[in-house]
């Protein structure tokens, strides 16, 4: 089935550790992005990747790293992650411009 | 700054129709979108408006003013499966998406 996945679907990590979730897409989409889902706030973005091999920072990079070797994979990588970052975390792609993005299914992370 | 306003909350009845508005100030605006969300799912895409006036999708209609900064989603007939949050986002001059907090819709019976 088409679409975008993520893994894993929910994570309890330790403060300090590091931790990288997984996307994976195979729509052949140019565009991919992180984001983060927090309550009563929207939708903020991590990261983004107009094209495999680029990316580029959102509204709250910090802490957070990302790569783009090819089309269909970008990571995301807590380096040490903090309380503050317990989330749920949504990958998305499209084909960039005007088009509807496609989310993943959520990462659920808890940094205690 | 960049902004989008929705309520936070609505609750309609079923059957009803009900309108969740969405006003923006952003950097450039390249078109407005709508997607609903389920508790504890992912949103999925209802609808994108770059023209001013009424987009007509079978129950729901979006509509789009961009000299008022506004846009609002129009759901008719409604069923208790539409209880779910609707969330609008603006794509940007950079044609990044800026996202509101979202609205979420309580239908009773």
């Amino acid at each position: 089935i088409a679409g975008i996945t993520q893994a894993p679907t929910s994570q309890i990590l330790a403060a300090g550790r590091r931790m990288t979730l997984r996307c994976t897409q195979d729509m052949r989409h140019n565009a991919m992005y992180w984001y983060r889902q927090d309550l009563g706030l929207g939708l903020r973005l991590i990261h983004y990747s107009n094209t495999a091999g680029t990316t580029g920072k959102g509204e709250v990079p910090d802490g957070y790293s990302v790569s783009r070797a090819n089309t269909d994979d970008f990571p995301l990588t807590l380096a040490s992650a903090v309380p503050s970052q317990t989330s749920v975390y949504f990958c998305a792609s499209s084909d960039g411009g005007r088009t509807e993005a496609f989310f993943g299914q959520g990462t659920r992370l808890t940094v205690v | 700054g960049q902004n989008i306003d929705q309520p936070t909350e609505m609750t309609a009845t079923e059957g009803a129709i009900v309108q969740i508005n969405c006003t923006y100030q952003t950097s450039g605006f390249n078109g407005l979108f709508w997607y609903q969300q389920h508790a504890g799912e992912a949103p999925t895409f209802l609808s994108y408006n770059v023209l001013d006036g009424l987009e007509e999708k079978g129950r729901f209609s979006s509509f789009l003013s961009r000299s008022k900064g506004y846009s609002y989603l129009l759901l008719k007939e409604l069923q208790m499966k539409d209880s779910a949050s609707y969330l609008c986002a603006v794509l940007d001059s950079n044609y990044q998406l800026i996202w509101g907090a979202g609205t979420k819709l309580i239908i009773k019976p």
